[in-house]
């Protein structure tokens, strides 16, 4: 049971919008920093967003995150067959002194 | 280039020890904050350790505390993962990341696999 929680999967067009939820507490979304790192398949996790929503150089502006009190969202618009992976969101918990992660979503562009 | 490969994985019965090594290129692996993050094979990312950069803090996820040790040797630019009492549950692919803007480098991971 993860400490964040994510949808296990979402699926979407090609050309489309996704969003994908990532819920938490007050002592980590709500009141730390929240990224979300992309790991295609076989690859080792890469960071996508930062900071709630920062994009670090080299992502595309496709890619887009967001937070509004213990919930983030990861956006990603103009879906790419090559965006299938899955996606992770991770914070730091200040009551816990751990990190923690969501249990990761699997993105389908079908 | 900044680049991370871990190293020192492999197949280990269980109780025993085993010792991870990440080794560090193109920044001082003293000056950031580092992790050690698992994975079994398909399912999620799990957060074991990070050690700070600066008053070398260490903190440690529930189910490995007491049990696995991060620590670093700068003369090596080198992190490590002591890990013992292994159990198989243990069994994941070992990543270590370097935090600069979030875990931002991550290393293409080792395999421990914990079986008798």
């Amino acid at each position: 049971q993860s400490v964040l929680t994510q949808p296990p999967s979402v699926s979407a067009a090609p050309g489309q919008k996704v969003t994908i939820s990532c819920s938490g507490s007050n002592s980590n979304v709500g009141n730390n920093n929240v990224d979300w790192y992309q790991q295609l398949p076989g690859t080792a996790p890469k960071l996508l967003i930062y900071a709630d929503n920062k994009r670090p150089s080299g992502i595309p502006d496709r890619f887009s995150g967001s937070k509004s009190g213990t919930s983030a969202t990861l956006g990603i618009t103009g879906l790419q067959t090559g965006d299938e992976a899955d996606y992770y969101c991770g914070a730091w918990d200040s009551s816990l002194d751990v990190g923690v992660f969501g249990g990761g979503t699997k993105l389908t562009v079908l | 280039q900044v680049q991370v490969v871990e190293s020192g994985g492999g197949v280990v019965q269980p109780g025993t020890s085993l010792r991870l090594s990440c080794a560090a290129s193109g920044f001082t692996l003293t000056n950031h904050d580092m992790h050690w993050v698992r994975q079994v094979p398909g399912k999620g990312l799990e957060w074991l350790t990070a050690i700070s950069h600066g008053t070398s803090n260490k903190y440690y996820a529930q189910s490995v505390r007491g049990r696995f040790t991060i620590s670093r040797d700068s003369s090596k630019n080198t992190l490590y993962l002591e890990m013992n009492s292994l159990r198989a549950e243990d069994t994941a692919v070992y990543y270590c990341a370097q935090q600069y803007l979030a875990l931002d480098n991550w290393g293409q991971g080792t395999l421990v696999t914990v079986s008798s």
